[in-house]
């Protein structure tokens, strides 16, 4: 399969924890990464790998991944946080690239 | 410091051409893997299309056929060639530099570095 799946919207109050999912068979063989993109921005990538941070993403950032499931974690959520967040990886014949629908954070 | 500067861009008549470039700086684009991703206005992210460093190229379904990646290694600067461009191609049309990095047996591809974005719009 060359899909991954986010749910469209997720939200969360200013200061906890909020986790964003992303589906997908290819997930099995690669690890997602993870970007945010804010209006009129272009994608910024905050999780590759395993769960490895560019320098200067805060560390309340953090990803994990679980089968065919990769997940974002905001821990601590700021205000600054609300975007949309897109994953990304390689379909299962890590030819083409792949990125998932985007789940928009609102942070109440 | 890495950056990639994008140009070409505007409002295309339906069946038209175009070509986006990207100049590169801070990096060697013939080294590494570079793609094509564009965003229709309110939407998601689509790939369009990757070259590899050895020359080696894919595109999207939508595009195959009618969209050329390339690069000029001598002006260390990528293109995007867009022909017979549809309403459906009107989108903001970003370059980004790809990396591949191992952990164990899985592999990370990631966009370590966007360019600024170029709106293309396709209408009579």
């Amino acid at each position: 399969s060359s899909e991954l799946t986010q749910d469209p919207a997720v939200s969360v109050a200013l200061g906890q924890t909020v986790r964003i999912t992303c589906h997908g068979d290819s997930l099995r063989n690669y690890y997602a990464s993870w970007y945010q993109q804010k209006p009129g921005q272009a994608p910024l990538l905050v999780i590759y790998g395993k769960n490895n941070r560019p320098s200067g993403i805060p560390d309340r950032f953090s990803g994990s991944s679980s089968g065919n499931t990769a997940s974002l974690t905001i821990t601590g959520t700021q205000a600054e946080d609300e975007a949309d967040y897109y994953c990304n990886s390689r379909d299962s014949n890590g030819k083409h690239v792949v990125f998932g629908g985007g789940t928009k954070l609102t942070v109440l | 410091e890495v950056q990639l500067v994008q140009s070409g861009g505007g409002l295309i008549q339906p069946g038209g051409s175009l070509r986006l470039s990207c100049a590169a700086s801070g990096f060697t684009v013939r080294s590494n893997y570079m793609s094509w991703v564009r965003q229709p206005p309110g939407k998601g992210l689509e790939w369009v299309s990757v070259i590899y460093s050895d020359g080696t190229t894919y595109y999207a379904d939508s595009v195959k056929g009618r969209f050329t990646i390339s690069r000029d290694n001598s002006k260390n600067t990528l293109y995007l060639q867009m022909d017979n461009l549809g309403a459906d191609d009107t989108a903001v049309y970003y370059c980004a530099r790809e990396k591949l990095q191992w952990f164990g047996e899985f592999r990370s591809y990631y966009f370590d570095h966007w360019g600024q974005g170029t709106l293309v719009t396709v209408s009579s």
